[in-house]
């Protein structure tokens, strides 16, 4: 089973959805969580951290369950600049290599 | 302020070519990290530095690969006789430090093309 999975996608969905990401994580002890976005042949960027608690971005909601060791992205209202690939990563903390990236779900927003 | 910087930005080299890759972190980010990303696939984990030590080498994909870093603050990473399944991008990142909770920060990328 590989440490981060998520649906490869692509997700077609058209201006004004609402659309959700799931990621799942194989290391019970991983302790914190982020969101990053990545443009065609750019680098990833930073989009939210993933709270406990969940939290809110604006239009975007970032959800951890510890029990069932997933994370969710939902994306309201989408618009065409929200097409990219979302990347779900996992820091298993400690000092090291402890970063692990999901392979990516890539969002198109049609108009 | 200055985001992470890399140079050259693209880089085309003949195969069995040395080559060598720069990445300037954000100023104060103990944390450096080199991936890199082949066309269309996901990040593959190369090697991550705390300071000037690098205590996790275990994504260098051959001894052609190694990688410094001097003053806590920029590195290199040099690929010694360049083959074609080299050819990716180079993304390096900074973070504040190892330790959990800190978000990576990315630079734009070396596109690295061996022909």
């Amino acid at each position: 089973r590989k440490e981060v999975e998520q649906d490869p996608g692509p997700f077609n969905v058209p201006e004004g959805a609402t659309v959700a990401f799931n990621c799942t994580y194989s290391n019970s002890a991983s302790q914190s969580f982020f969101w990053y976005r990545q443009d065609c042949r750019k680098e990833p960027k930073l989009l939210m951290s993933v709270y406990s608690s969940g939290n809110e971005d604006g239009r975007f909601t970032a959800q951890l369950n510890r029990a069932s060791q997933y994370i969710s992205l939902l994306i309201r209202d989408s618009k065409l600049s929200d097409s990219a690939t979302y990347l779900c990563v996992v820091n298993l903390g400690n000092y090291g290599q402890n970063f692990v990236f999901g392979p990516g779900t890539r969002l198109s927003v049609l108009p | 302020g200055a985001g992470v910087s890399q140079s050259p930005s693209n880089k085309v080299t003949e195969k069995g070519k040395d080559v060598e890759l720069r990445c300037d972190p954000i100023s104060g980010h103990t944390a450096l990290y080199w991936y890199r990303q082949s066309l269309g696939q996901g990040l593959e984990f190369l090697i991550y530095f705390q300071g000037n030590s690098a205590p996790d080498k275990s994504g260098l994909p051959s001894d052609r690969f190694s990688a410094e870093r001097t003053g806590g603050s920029v590195s290199t990473l040099t690929i010694q006789r360049t083959q074609q399944e080299d050819s990716a991008v180079y993304l390096c990142a900074s973070s504040l430090d190892g330790t959990t909770g800190n978000e990576q920060y990315f630079g734009p990328g070396t596109r690295l093309t061996v022909t």
